[in-house]
């Protein structure tokens, strides 16, 4: 199956800070990465879906501004959270996509986000 | 809409017990539904997948899904729980007309505990 590579694992960041998170996918290349975030006790919510050589989508509500998302390579998608704040502590989980026969999604082993 | 339900926000089973996590669903046609768990701080991992034929699907660490039409249900069961059962499990379904690899909508999450 696919692997996909997510750095770092665990961040803590002063209010104020950016945090870039990297999600790679090591043996195939992505040419969409969808971004995650899922807060304590709940569900993943899709926040963007990036796209290699063209700028990502926003799924309603997420401030584009403030979650910037590059796409730069087809096994490279990085997510920076600007000028975090408190609110934005969270579980952040990148997914290449899916094996086109069953759907089935991938997913990177997600970064945790604590901002102080 | 469609949508994925999880009734239980936790199960707790003792080892060695049959288990069942509950997922009902409503999403218009025959759905593709999955099953997904997720241990602390960790990404998801893939566990079943229903998309055709035998309405008892078996999948990873033995567990296994009874999709039930009539009822809109897809169900995972263990007939033995194990202490390392104990995690996050999401219900995920997929419409079937739909393409990309964004479409997937997730229950709100059970969690399984299961007492030695």
């Amino acid at each position: 199956g696919a692997v996909v590579s997510q750095h770092p694992s665990w961040v803590i960041c002063k209010s104020g800070t950016s945090v870039k998170i990297e999600c790679r996918s090591l043996d195939f290349q992505a040419t969409t990465m969808f971004w995650y975030r899922q807060f304590p006790k709940q569900s993943l919510m899709l926040m963007a879906t990036s796209n290699e050589g063209s700028k990502a989508t926003y799924e309603q509500g997420v401030e584009k501004d403030k979650f910037l998302i590059n796409h730069a390579s087809l096994t490279l998608s990085t997510l920076t959270v600007t000028s975090a704040h408190p609110e934005d502590s969270s579980f952040y989980i990148c997914s290449p996509g899916t094996r086109l026969s069953t759907g089935e999604l991938f997913f990177g082993e997600g970064s945790r986000l604590t901002v102080l | 809409a469609q949508s994925v339900a999880q009734p239980e926000d936790q199960v707790n089973v003792a080892e060695g017990n049959p288990l069942t996590v509950k997922c009902t669903y409503s999403v218009s046609g025959n759905p593709y539904l999955f099953w997904y768990v997720q241990y602390p701080n960790r990404g998801l991992q893939f566990l079943l997948k229903y998309i055709t034929g035998d309405n008892l699907v078996k999948g990873s660490y033995g567990f296994e899904a009874e999709f039930n039409k009539s009822q809109t249900s897809f169900h995972l069961k263990k007939p033995s729980a194990l202490v390392s059962d104990s995690a996050l499990y999401f219900c995920a379904v997929r419409p079937p007309d739909q393409t990309g690899a964004n479409n997937l909508f997730f229950g709100t999450g059970t969690r399984l505990t299961v007492i030695p």
